[in-house]
């Protein structure tokens, strides 16, 4: 069965270092990688997603297949990026019959 | 373009009670859903839909009744309300092109107790 783990529920960094939010999957099948964030008060939304290759608020995540990770960097954490943070897996059972699953999440806070 | 609409936004219930939390979109998604939020357990898929009269069963099917009589609405049923119950509901929607799976969109959620 797919999984989606996120191994820290907290994360906590400075203004202008680094962060890396971790994601590891289990999906015997091409896996479709999502990260949403839900920031304080607003409606989760997509943050990005591996098959667009972009970035977004200078987040990128790269999927590995061989370590079955997607993690979600930024160089320069900014305050407004507290947020918390979902690995989402987007698996198919045929035809238009597909689930979205997601990670337990990761809170990250921005302290100035 | 209101996106997802869901109400109400806040409900309390007793142990036994039923009710239905409303989902409607207005982005002609064939794709709809319902998750619940938990505190430590992330967001866990109750029912999907992938188009009007086709519904399946998610990850927390048990407790939940669902129906999708039009492309625009996708209700939530509690039969008989638990305290287990008691989580925050969000309805999403996505639209499919080419095989994938566009970007789901979040209504604002039901933050629902069941006493």
């Amino acid at each position: 069965a797919q999984r989606v783990t996120q191994p820290e529920k907290l994360l906590s960094v400075f203004k202008g270092a680094p962060v890396e939010l971790k994601c590891n999957y289990s999906y015997s099948g091409s896996p479709e990688l999502f990260w949403y964030v839900q920031y304080s008060r607003q409606r989760l939304q997509l943050l990005l997603r591996h098959i667009s290759r972009e970035s977004i608020k200078g987040f990128t995540a790269d999927l590995n297949k061989g370590e079955t990770s997607f993690h979600l960097k930024k160089p320069f954490a900014q305050e407004e990026d507290s947020a918390m943070y979902y690995c989402a897996l987007l698996t198919q059972s045929g035809g238009s019959n597909y689930k979205l699953t997601f990670g337990k999440g990761t809170l990250l806070t921005v302290n100035p | 373009n209101a996106g997802v609409t869901q109400t109400p936004k806040f409900q309390v219930l007793k142990t036994g009670q039923s009710m239905t939390l409303q989902c409607a979109q207005d982005m002609n998604h064939e794709y709809m859903s319902w998750y619940r939020q938990d505190p430590g357990m992330g967001l866990r898929l109750i029912h999907y839909s992938v188009g009007a009269g086709i519904t399946d069963q998610g990850e927390v099917p048990n407790g939940y009744n669902v129906s999708r009589s039009t492309t625009e609405d996708f209700p939530l049923r509690l039969l008989s309300a638990a305290p287990s119950q008691t989580s925050v509901y969000f309805c999403a929607s996505s639209y499919t092109r080419d095989g994938y799976n566009e970007k789901l969109f979040f209504g604002s959620g039901t933050q629902l107790s069941v006493l």
